[in-house]
């Protein structure tokens, strides 16, 4: 079975500081990995995949995270932090099973921004 | 833009009633998915649907049921509510079912937060 670590439940990061945020995974087959932003009182929105094509991953509002074999490791990264991304974050990981799949999701980093 | 609503944004209900939560989604997606958010504990998979009329189990079924009649619809049935059972419910959908392999994205609905008291 597949499973992902959140390492810190709390995060705080001055305002133009790099955002690190980490993620390590479990699986016994390649792959394939989220990470999910949800802003306060809102849903889920997705931030960025990764599904086996470049290990560097771009996403929205200037996040990008980096598939790391090696190290089961998937952690996401922001050069320079902004008030707007306060937010609770969510790694996910799912793995091809005959169109049975589903996201198994970590417990959540909240980040908050210092101004 | 995808948009998938609940029917309730906040719900408060008492020990032992039967509750309906209601999740539609307008953008013909296959898969439609409910789970619970509990502090420290992420998002749990309750029951999924990758077809009308079929469902399966997540993590955590147990106390509860889902009816899907119609492709856009997926309904959460709590059929004696307990207090164990206070939580925050997203329901979200994604596009395809057989072939994506597990690289769909899920695509979310605001939340009901349950108090079952």
């Amino acid at each position: 079975a597949q499973s992902v670590t959140q390492l810190g439940s709390h995060v705080s990061v001055s305002e133009g500081a790099l955002v690190l945020l980490r993620c390590n995974y479990s699986s016994s087959v390649p792959p394939y990995l989220f990470w999910y932003v949800q802003y306060p009182n809102q849903g889920l929105q997705l931030l960025l995949k990764y599904t086996s094509a470049a290990t560097l991953v771009k996403g929205i509002n200037g996040f990008e995270a980096e598939f790391k074999k090696s190290e089961t490791s998937f952690h996401l990264t922001k050069p320079s932090a902004h008030m707007s991304d306060a937010a609770e974050y969510f790694c996910a990981v799912s793995v091809p099973n005959f169109g049975n799949e589903k996201l198994t999701f970590g417990t959540g980093t909240r980040l908050t921004i210092i101004p | 833009d995808v948009k998938v609503t609940q029917s309730s944004r906040y719900l408060v209900k008492r020990t032992g009633e039967k509750v309906f939560l209601e999740c539609v989604q307008d953008m013909d997606h296959e898969n439609m998915f409910w789970y619970r958010q509990d502090p420290g504990l992420g998002l749990r998979l309750i029951y999924f649907s990758y077809d009308v009329k079929m469902k399966e189990k997540g993590d955590i079924p147990e106390g509860y049921s889902v009816s899907r009649e119609k492709k856009e619809r997926f309904s959460l049935i709590l059929e004696s509510a307990s207090t164990n059972q206070t939580s925050m419910y997203l329901c979200a959908s994604s596009p395809s079912a057989l072939g994506s392999l597990g690289t769909d994205t899920q695509y979310f609905g605001p939340g009901t937060r349950l108090t079952v008291l």
